[in-house]
């Protein structure tokens, strides 16, 4: 148990376009869902906490009007990359938390490339 | 702020030796120390934690100890496998919405 999905795996766009990512936990409810950018070699860096229902919490040096997150139910969150630019292209990976429960699963990770 | 080391990879081994890879931390308060594995293609596992000091986690044949004087939380195996093979990340908690820092992940290869 404790799967969470990632769609696309894989995604290219184009400068200035807008790319989603899903991010859903398959047989467990999330009430607590984490967005993390990881860059080649180095750490994740957690972008934003979401909970279920409410606006989500970003990091500080997040722009929260570029990385929109949507988490509308116990099962899916979203992070849409807005007006994506070359740099924004990295490795996205979310994780899900049950209520009450400290241990985060992950997702496999959208690798994004913006040209 | 909080945070966590870990040595740099990628490091290559023979199967059947021993493995240790470094992780040490920095905290104010008393966290909880992970070990997560990453093997190719999948996402992220949790492979053992320790949620106070002397602490041993343990699982698949790995082992690390929570140690607080040294503030470390070494990875170790006694004998690894070509299917151990993945990046492993250190990371800590340490506030009450267990937020996770990370380390930045240290690649592993066995070689048969």
């Amino acid at each position: 148990g404790a799967v969470v999905s990632q769609h696309p795996s894989r995604v290219i766009c184009k400068s200035g376009t807008s790319v989603k990512i899903e991010c859903r936990s398959l047989d467990f409810q999330a009430t607590t869902m984490f967005w993390y950018r990881q860059f080649p070699k180095k750490s994740l860096m957690l972008m934003a906490t979401s909970n279920e229902g409410s606006k989500a919490t970003y990091e500080q040096g997040v722009e929260k009007d570029k990385f929109l997150i949507n988490h509308a139910s116990l099962t899916l969150s979203t992070l849409t990359v807005t007006s994506a630019h070359p740099e924004d292209s990295s490795f996205y990976i979310c994780s899900a938390r049950k209520a009450g429960g400290y241990e985060q699963y992950f997702g496999p990770g959208t690798r994004l490339t913006v040209t | 702020g909080d945070s966590v080391t870990q040595m740099e990879g990628p490091v290559t081994l023979s199967e059947e030796a021993f493995l240790t890879i470094n992780c040490t931390y920095t905290a104010t308060g008393y966290p909880s120390l992970f070990w997560y594995v990453q093997y190719p293609g999948e996402g992220l596992q949790l492979l053992l934690k320790a949620t106070k000091a002397d602490d041993k986690g343990s699982n698949k044949g790995f082992e690390a100890t929570y140690r607080k004087e040294t503030t470390s939380f070494h990875l170790e195996k006694g004998s690894v496998q070509v299917s151990d093979s993945a990046v492993y990340f250190c990371a800590l908690s340490a506030d009450s919405n267990y937020q996770l820092i990370w380390g930045a992940g240290t690649k592993l290869i066995i070689k048969p």
